[in-house]
């Protein structure tokens, strides 16, 4: 079975100070993995999907990276506007379904 | 473009009581996926449409969920009898097709259920 786990499960940081979130996979084989943001009360937004390991994404202040274990998301220079629960999901080969982890709830203080 | 768009954003029901969320997908997505999410856990998938048939529904408890999808556009979830463990989120997303393909998720509909 697909295991997602992501740490840790909560961060708190100042505003600009830069951090990192990790997503490691138990699955055979990745089709792809995905990271989505979500706002409380509201539904998860795509952010990145990444497909192989060495490959890299960029959007604003985020940056997610891939390995054939985990993924990092890095956050450089964060603002309170990147507070959100940040949540990673698999994909495994000839599989349509998403298997995600419980989330990283990030907090950025002014 | 429009997004994924759920109703209602809240329910409150009592315990036995039917209730019943309305999904309409991104126009020009065929898939359609129905997710609950439970406090602090990421979606867990109930239940995959392509078009109007049900492809993968092993997720569902079907004693006393039920889902429809008629002219492989929007979809309605049902529970009947509601229990006080389906408390949660239930999330509704789309896509163009299937494998590989970005799911983008609607606002969510959270059941109370009490």
């Amino acid at each position: 079975e697909d295991q997602v786990t992501q740490s840790p499960e909560a961060l708190r940081l100042q505003e600009g100070e830069s951090s990192s979130l990790n997503c490691s996979y138990t699955v055979s084989g990745l089709r792809g993995l995905f990271w989505y943001r979500q706002d409380p009360g509201k539904g998860p937004e795509f952010l990145f999907t990444l497909y192989s390991a060495g490959e890299e994404k960029e959007k604003e202040r985020l940056k997610a990276t891939l390995t054939k274990k985990e993924s990092f998301l890095h956050i450089t220079a964060p603002k309170p506007e990147d507070s959100a629960t940040y949540l990673c999901a698999v994909q495994a080969p000839n599989d349509y379904k998403l298997s995600f982890g419980a989330g990283t709830t990030v907090t950025v203080r002014a | 473009e429009a997004g994924v768009v759920q109703s209602p954003r809240y329910k409150i029901i009592e315990k036995k009581q039917p209730v019943a969320f309305w999904c309409n997908p991104i126009s020009g997505h065929n898939t359609l996926y129905w997710y609950l999410q439970n406090l602090g856990q990421g979606p867990e998938l109930l239940i995959r449409y392509e078009n109007e048939e049900a492809v993968d529904d092993s997720q569902l408890p079907k004693d006393r969920f039920s889902a429809e999808r008629l002219k492989g556009v929007d979809s309605t979830l049902k529970i009947q009898p509601a229990e006080l463990g389906d408390s949660a989120v239930y999330l509704c997303a789309s896509s163009k097709g299937v494998v590989t393909d970005t799911q983008y998720f609607g606002p969510g509909t959270r059941l109370t259920v009490l």
